[in-house]
């Protein structure tokens, strides 16, 4: 079975412009939570969906959206990019928001310019 | 206070010792308990998850919950070199119908041969 596959890899974008990370759950999976990893720190949330519902939202600002779609993918968008946005963008997807652990992508490397 | 705290490291052991990491909470809502490992440049990788007051067992991994203290920890026993990672301790915290997966900084542990 296919793990949590996660695109691009690597990007890197120029500030202000505007980036689209993509996320494929485990087969059977209906959550899919996003998160922000800068070097040094552990894993920052930052959306939570379940059955294409919003169910959690960390502290980021309005620049960071989400959506979840009918086949249980997902994707990040990030306007108006900051050097700041800089990091690893980690997606895990899990049966239900609380089933048995989060299994994590391999994440997305972005580098703002 | 930090919503999880990890003990400072890093935290550095001859192999075939014991490793004990630890993890507070601050919220008591909080109800599930994770501990994921992160190799360098790697995505986390879940280890065991604990929901209950007392201790899980999986191999050379003992997972420790003791709510009413709100602390948590990850025993490895024989530790090996492979065991050199980034530990996180992570926790979902549940508000209303929101769910969110609050990670510890990590700790680094070093397994020397």
């Amino acid at each position: 079975d296919a793990g949590v596959t996660q695109s691009p890899t690597h990007l890197i974008k120029t500030r202000g412009q505007h980036v689209t990370l993509r996320c494929s759950p485990i087969s059977g999976h209906k959550s899919v939570s996003w998160y922000q990893q800068v070097l040094g720190q552990g894993p920052q949330f930052i959306f939570q969906y379940y059955e294409k519902e919003e169910r959690g939202r960390g502290n980021f600002p309005d620049r960071f959206s989400a959506r979840q779609f009918p086949n249980y993918s997902s994707e990040l968008n990030v306007n108006a990019l900051l050097l700041g946005d800089s990091a690893l963008y980690l997606c895990a997807s899990s049966l239900d928001e609380l089933g048995g652990g989060y299994t994590f992508g391999s994440g997305t490397r972005l580098t703002v310019v | 206070q930090k919503e999880v705290e990890q003990n400072s490291g890093p935290l550095s052991v001859p192999e075939g010792a014991i490793a004990s990491l630890n993890c507070t909470y601050s919220d008591r809502g909080s109800q599930s308990f994770f501990w994921y490992r992160q190799y360098s440049g790697k995505s986390p990788e879940l280890i065991m998850f604990i929901y209950s007051n007392g201790d899980k067992e999986d191999g050379r991994f003992t997972a420790q919950l003791n709510k009413a203290s709100q602390y948590v920890s990850l025993l490895i026993r024989d530790s090996q070199p492979s065991d050199s990672a980034t530990y996180l301790c992570a926790v979902i915290v549940v508000g209303g119908s929101n769910y969110k997966l609050t990670f510890g900084k990590g700790t680094l542990l070093t397994v020397n041969p």
